[in-house]
């Protein structure tokens, strides 16, 4: 079983409409990424998070400590939106070691 | 205050040869990690630098692959008598300290074995 598993593994919505990605993991963690990768680009962080819900546009990261559990939320969606995001937990080792879960491909349709 | 820089964005190289790859974190930045994205795969951890140190390579293939963060100048992974299946995306982060501190990536370099 992987340390961060993500869902749906694809996804592909209507623009509009309202989209969540789950993660869930099984380690102990310090924060949890929230990371949007596009084709053959770069990888940019949205959030980080170590507890409740951060907002950021129309994005919203929300994480549940206790069941090891985040969600990130996008409202009102873009085929702009459209790009793999990948959910990625700081274990709490001696250092930070990152373990990114699988991704989420979004495809969001006009 | 520049991004994570990686360069090349893009190494061709053919089989046999050596590919290095450059890594100039955040101005400030003393934490820097490497990972690979492997064709239709996730992203994993392969090394994680300190300035002069390697922390944790238990990512690194054990033969071919080294990398390095010197005092001066930008991080090296380096990749002796490269092979096809070293084709892929190598990814580049850095961060100002490790517990609680965000992470910040490059845009990757892209290396091609052919």
């Amino acid at each position: 079983k992987n340390e961060v598993e993500q869902s749906p593994q694809n996804l592909t919505a209507q623009e509009g409409e309202f989209i969540t990605i789950n993660c869930s993991y099984s380690v102990g963690i310090s924060a949890l990424h929230w990371l949007q990768q596009h084709p053959g680009g770069g990888i940019v962080s949205l959030f980080m998070l170590s507890s409740g819900k951060k907002k950021h546009g129309r994005l919203i990261a929300t994480i549940n400590i206790q069941e090891k559990h985040s969600s990130l939320h996008i409202t009102a969606s873009h085929p702009r939106d459209s790009a793999v995001y990948i959910c990625a937990v700081r274990t709490k080792t001696s250092y930070d070691k990152v373990i990114f879960g699988p991704g989420t491909s979004l495809s969001v349709i006009p | 205050n520049a991004g994570v820089m990686q360069n090349p964005r893009h190494l061709v190289r053919r089989r046999g040869q050596e590919a290095r790859l450059r890594c100039s974190p955040m101005k400030g930045h003393s934490h820097v990690y490497w990972y690979r994205q492997l064709p239709e795969e996730g992203l994993k951890f392969m090394v994680y630098l300190q300035k002069e140190n390697i922390i944790d390579e238990s990512g690194m293939p054990k033969e071919r692959f080294s990398a390095e963060f010197p005092k001066e100048g930008p991080s090296i992974l380096r990749i002796q008598q490269v092979v096809r299946g070293d084709s892929a995306a190598y990814f580049c982060a850095s961060s100002p300290w490790t517990e609680g501190s965000p992470l910040h990536f490059g845009n990757g370099t892209r290396l091609t074995v052919t």
